[in-house]
């Protein structure tokens, strides 16, 4: 099946400074790719749609300017959260669609745990 | 507005038999999916139904009803691994994905 990569898989970082976690799709070219951040014990909240090339798609309350997406290739998005705060430790999750597919599945990357202190 | 129910935490023995509900309210339908999630992981496919009817692979069979907005996991022959978050997410007209906030599965020996 097809393989979404994630880097780091968990990081400790110092409030104020910011953080880039990228999302590769590696054996499937990935025209969109969605973030997501999980609480502890809760669901999945989408926090933005990345589409190849063009600006993403952020939801409802999602900070543009914090939480900055860029999506250079087929292969790779990037989010880039900026002047962290403890209130921003989560697990970001990706995903990423594989058009090839019939049902067009989604495929998420195995996660990164932030730590802001 | 959208929305997806599922029980919050389901406990079941191990080598037994457990069936997972999810109920959907969302602006269009294009396919259902259940994800399993250990704790700390990523979601991991596990179905996928678009027509009315059961889908079985392996010990784990979906059902869908889409006129009655209903769809269940059914989790045979339980091992203690199968202890994890089972997740609901309906694909509405956009393509978007709408989550359940998940199932936790509890297996006992």
């Amino acid at each position: 099946g097809a393989v979404v990569s994630q880097h780091p898989s968990w990081v400790i970082c110092k409030s104020g400074t910011s953080v880039k976690i990228e999302c590769r799709s590696l054996d499937f070219q990935a025209t969109t790719m969605f973030w997501y951040r999980q609480f502890p014990k809760q669901s999945l909240m989408l926090m933005a749609t990345s589409n190849e090339g063009s600006k993403a798609t952020y939801e409802q309350g999602v900070e543009k300017d914090k939480f900055l997406i860029n999506h250079a290739s087929l292969t790779l998005s990037t989010l880039t959260v900026t002047s962290a705060h403890p209130e921003d430790s989560s697990f970001y999750i990706c995903s990423a669609r594989d058009l090839g597919q019939d049902h067009y599945e989604q495929y998420f990357g195995p996660g990164t745990r932030l730590t802001v202190t | 507005g959208q929305n997806i129910d599922q029980p919050t935490e389901m406990t079941a023995t191990e080598g037994a038999i457990v069936q997972i509900n999810c109920t959907y309210q969302t602006s269009g339908f294009n396919g259902l999916f259940w994800y399993q999630q250990h704790a700390g992981e990523a979601p991991t496919f596990l179905s996928y139904n678009v027509l009315d009817g059961l889908e079985e692979k392996g010990r784990f069979s979906s059902f869908l009803s889409r006129s009655k907005g209903y769809s269940y996991l059914l989790l045979k022959e339980l091992q203690m691994k199968d202890s994890a978050s089972y997740l609901c997410a309906v694909r509405d007209s956009n393509y978007q994905l709408i989550w359940g906030a998940g199932t936790k599965l509890i297996i006992k020996p």
